[in-house]
């Protein structure tokens, strides 16, 4: 079964600190995936990776950065914490093929900024 | 852009029902579609996909696929209480290495 590891699985922050999410694959996939999930939005994309060094915006960049050090790493930061990016983050990782093969979701990380 | 609409927003059925859950897309061209299940509290986790028109059976679910409508469905024959969760229909395009959800339906399956 493929592995997605998030840490941490929660997370209290401040308004205006920096807050880092850290995801770790070992299902040797090159692409990964940064998406937060709110009622009444599903799954929205935020940031992803093809590989290493590689990272991509995706629908709802805006306040967030992403880091891909390594084929098994990848981060998710928030450089300036908002009341707003309260939310559930779920890092995933996919295969090169794409589209017709399954992505593997991690387990989530719950994040509160008061 | 890929837009992905999800209806209804909320079911409740009884055990034994069967289950309707659709999906529309904005683009013709797509080609990959999924339905992933989220149990509550849980990683979402993908149930099915399609890749071309038609109907696809595995067990008490099925797909329905019709592109010229910009639609796919779910169906769940038999419905279960452990089949409570949130489903979410997913299209692979125009990216075909990204997946664009839909918002979700949550379903209730009363015993």
């Amino acid at each position: 079964e493929a592995a997605v590891t998030q840490s941490p699985r929660n997370k209290v922050a401040v308004t205006g600190g920096k807050v880092t999410l850290s995801c770790n694959q070992t299902n040797n996939h090159n692409n990964m995936y940064w998406y937060r999930q709110d009622t009444g939005h599903g799954l929205r994309l935020i940031h992803y990776s093809y590989g290493a060094g590689s990272t991509e915006k995706g629908d709802i960049p805006d306040g967030y950065k992403a880091s891909r050090p390594s084929q098994e790493n990848f981060s998710l930061i928030l450089e300036l914490a908002t009341p707003s990016q309260t939310s559930v983050y779920f890092c995933a990782s996919g295969d090169a093929r794409g589209g017709n093969t399954e992505v593997f979701f991690g387990k989530g990380t719950r994040l509160t900024v008061v | 852009q890929q837009n992905v609409q999800q209806s209804p927003e909320s079911l409740i059925v009884p055990e034994g029902a069967r289950t309707s859950l659709n999906c529309t897309f904005s683009d013709s061209a797509s080609q990959y579609f999924w339905w992933y299940r989220q149990h509550s509290g849980k990683a979402p986790k993908a149930l099915m996909s399609i890749f071309s028109n038609g109907e696809k059976e595995e067990g008490r679910f099925t797909i329905h696929l019709n592109k010229a409508s910009l639609h796919f469905s779910l169906h769940i024959r038999d419905s279960q209480p452990s089949d409570s969760a949130l489903y979410l229909c997913a299209v692979s395009w125009p990216n075909y290495n990204v997946l664009y959800f839909g918002s979700g339906t949550k379903l209730t399956v009363e015993p």
